[in-house]
C-alpha cells in the first residue's frame, strides 16, 4: 500500500522569502509523484509531477521538486515567494496499478506573510 | 475548452437522506475518479469509472455509489446521510485510466460541499 507525509500542516513565511514544502512517500512500487495546490474554495490545480527521467521538475510558476529515490521524498521548493502563492498544496502519489487512484498527503498550507 | 463541472456546488441535507451528485468530465475525457475532502481525514479516494466500468474503489461503506454513463458523465450517490459525510466532494477526469504519461494528466473539478445537518 501506498502513504504520503507531508511534515509540515503550515508554513508561514514572508513574501520573497524562499520556502519548502516536505513530502515523503511509501511505496513496493515504481511510482509517479505529483504535487496540487488548491486555493480556497477551489478545487486542486496540477503543480507538477514527476513520472520519469530528470528527477528535477519545474512548473511554470516558479516552483520545482526534486524526486529524492534514496529518501523517498519529493519535496516543493521556490526560491521566491509571493502572496498570491498562499494557498494548500498537496503531494500525491500514484503506479501503474492503482488507474488513476491517487494517494494525497494530508496537505500543507502554505501562508506568504508581506 | 470547458473544465470538470460539478453540480450542485452547494447543498444541505438532513441525516437519513440520501444525495446524488454530477460530474460532467472534461470533453474526450473517459475517466472519472471522485474523491472526498474532510477536515480529519484530508483527500480520499472514493471509485474510478472508466468507459462506464467501475475501474477502483476506495475504503468506504457501500452507502457510497456511483456510475458513469456512456457519454462519460459520472454521478456519485450517498444513501442514508451520516454527519460525518459533511465534505467537498471533487470529481477528477482525465483522457484514459492508468499510465499517468504526460497525456493523461488528471485535472478536477471545483466540487460539491455537502452539508449534512
Amino acid at each position: 500500500a501506498q502513504s504520503v507525509t507531508q511534515l509540515d500542516s503550515q508554513v508561514p513565511v514572508f513574501e520573497e522569502a524562499p520556502v519548502e514544502l516536505r513530502c515523503n512517500y511509501s511505496s513496493s512500487v515504481s511510482v509517479y509523484l505529483f504535487w496540487y495546490v488548491q486555493y480556497p474554495n477551489q478545487g486542486l490545480q496540477l503543480l507538477l509531477k514527476y513520472l520519469s527521467g530528470s528527477t528535477l521538475v519545474e512548473s511554470i510558476n516558479g516552483f520545482e521538486a526534486e524526486f529524492n529515490k534514496s529518501q523517498t521524498s519529493f519535496h516543493l521548493r521556490k526560491p521566491s515567494v509571493h502572496i498570491s502563492d498562499t494557498a494548500e498544496y498537496f503531494c500525491a502519489v500514484s503506479d501503474n496499478n492503482a488507474g488513476n487512484m491517487l494517494t494525497f498527503g494530508g496537505g500543507t498550507r502554505l501562508m506568504v506573510k508581506p | 475548452k470547458a473544465g470538470v463541472t460539478q453540480t450542485p456546488r452547494y447543498l444541505i441535507k438532513t441525516r437519513g437522506q440520501q444525495v446524488t451528485l454530477s460530474c460532467s468530465p472534461i470533453s474526450g475525457h473517459r475517466s472519472v475518479s471522485w474523491y472526498q475532502q474532510t477536515p480529519g481525514q484530508g483527500l480520499q479516494f472514493l471509485f474510478e469509472y472508466f468507459s462506464e466500468t467501475q475501474r477502483n474503489k476506495g475504503n468506504f461503506p457501500g452507502r457510497f455509489s456511483g456510475r458513469q454513463f456512456s457519454n462519460s458523465r459520472s454521478e456519485m450517490n450517498v444513501s442514508t446521510l451520516e454527519l460525518g459525510d459533511s465534505a467537498l466532494y471533487l470529481c477528477a477526469s482525465s483522457l484514459v485510466s492508468g499510465l499517468p504519461s504526460s497525456g493523461n494528466t488528471i485535472y478536477f473539478g471545483e466540487g460539491s460541499w455537502l452539508t449534512v445537518v
